[in-house]
């Protein structure tokens, strides 16, 4: 079954203070790797696409890479607006009408 | 552009009731989709269409209906609510780039908040 884990849940985080989020996935056949910004009480947000092992794509202060089996998305010296929940989706190839979503991270950043 | 617009955004229903959230387009995307979101679970896909008069089961259909008679709008009916139902539900479009292909990248309205006593 195809599955996206995303780690951790929450994440707390002083401004400037560098760190990393998850996306652990299990897919039959990966037809690209998205990432996505909810803010409270919004639709989320489109970032990132990533396709295959070892592409990269940067945003601002944000970076996402992709290995065989995860996602990461590196933040940077952050600041207190970078706070939201961070969500990661997986295409399948076989299931290319949807996309499959982990449960998200909620990043507060602290001034 | 308003891209894409829920209506209504907040719904309180009782047990049985049936209503309609409707979504609206302006981006002249062909795939559109209903998503809800629940605490501690991911987006879980409701139903979806990939044109005019064309719609498909997603992930968990039961208990809703849709149609796509325009290429701007695809409303989300709830044929006799349930407590179950009580979830945030977004509405999605992309472009299509196959014939049920769409790019990953979807633009979301900004949620229609259903509560289901």
């Amino acid at each position: 079954e195809d599955q996206v884990t995303q780690s951790p849940e929450a994440l707390r985080l002083q401004e400037g203070e560098s760190s990393s989020l998850n996306c652990s996935y299990t897919v039959s056949g990966l037809r690209g790797l998205f990432w996505y910004r909810q803010d409270p009480g919004k639709g989320p947000e489109f970032l990132f696409t990533l396709y295959s092992a070892g592409e990269e794509k940067e945003k601002e202060r944000l970076k996402a890479t992709l290995t065989k089996k995860e996602s990461f998305l590196h933040i940077t010296a952050p600041k207190p607006e970078d706070s939201a929940t961070y969500l990661c989706a997986v295409q399948a190839v076989d299931s290319s009408y949807k996309l499959i979503f982990g449960s998200g991270t909620r990043l507060l950043v602290r001034p | 552009n308003a891209g894409v617009t829920q209506t209504p955004k907040f719904q309180v229903l009782k047990t049985g009731q049936s209503m309609t959230l409707q979504c609206a387009q302006d981006m002249n995307h062909e795939y559109m989709s209903w998503y809800r979101q629940d605490p501690g679970m991911g987006l879980r896909l409701i139903h979806y269409s990939v044109g005019a008069g064309i719609t498909d089961q997603g992930e968990v259909p039961n208990g809703y209906n849709v149609s796509r008679s325009t290429t701007e709008d695809f409303p989300l009916r709830l044929l006799s609510a349930a407590p179950s139902q009580t979830s945030v539900y977004f509405c999605a479009s992309s472009l299509r780039t196959g014939q049920k292909v769409h790019t990953g990248e979807l633009f979301f309205g900004e949620g229609s908040r259903l509560t289901v006593l």
